[in-house]
């Protein structure tokens, strides 16, 4: 399995408070990814990193910041948490971006009330 | 707009047959296909892959198929097992960035 840690695995959380998730990989792979998932949507990006401090949006990018200061480590924060941002989030990691597989870890569940 | 889709939310298939998982798409740049299985409370976990200079890509079990002209592709799994069961994505990337656009999955179930 690739090295990949999310945390916390579980956090519920009020409307309107900040949220931060944390993702650390050991496999020293240059892009990392933020995903959730959500029923009849499949896996949507959120935002991407492809270097240190190098990063982009994806396609369901509103509401969500990302950072990336050290090449191991990628948080996903929600500064001001919604009850839509309800959803289980992935952490992903690929070695050589579009042309190579991504690997997952195992989620974090994230519930707004 | 969803880049790609699996109109089929679940499979169901008996122990010993092939299961037949399809995906389409409609972005004309993607280059790269990939298929997913994903069990409850786990990461997605990569299965196959295959380039668009190919048609057919095979390992194990697993053979995925590619119909460029199509636009479509699919993964056959056989012999299915019950341990298969799990939801599978299919997913898709191109040159034009780094981006991978997932399907919403499809759910099998192999009957034992």
């Amino acid at each position: 399995d690739a090295g990949i840690t999310q945390s916390p695995r579980h956090k519920v959380t009020e409307t309107g408070t900040p949220v931060t998730l944390r993702c650390h990989q050991t496999e020293n792979h240059r892009y990392m990814y933020w995903y959730r998932q959500d029923p009849g949507h499949g896996l949507r990006l959120i935002h991407y990193s492809y270097g240190v401090k190098d990063t982009d949006k994806g396609e369901v990018s509103d509401g969500y910041s990302v950072s990336r200061s050290k090449t191991e480590d990628f948080l996903l924060t929600l500064e001001s948490a919604t009850s839509s941002q309800t959803s289980v989030y992935f952490c992903a990691i690929s070695d050589l971006g579009w042309n190579s597989p991504l690997h997952f870890g195992n989620g974090t569940r994230l519930t707004v009330t | 707009d969803q880049q790609v889709k699996q109109n089929s939310p679940s499979l169901s298939v008996q122990e010993g047959r092939i299961s037949i998982l399809n995906c389409d798409y409609t972005n004309s740049m993607f280059d790269y296909f990939l298929w997913y299985k994903k069990y409850p409370a786990e990461g997605p976990t990569f299965l196959i892959s295959i380039s668009s200079i190919k048609d057919k890509n095979e390992d194990g079990r697993f053979t995925v198929f590619l119909n460029k002209s199509a636009k479509h592709l699919s993964l056959h799994i056989v012999p299915s097992q019950p341990g298969d069961s799990a939801v599978y994505f299919c997913a898709a990337s191109g040159t034009a960035g780094n981006q991978f656009y997932f399907g919403t999955g499809t759910s099998l179930t192999v009957i034992p």
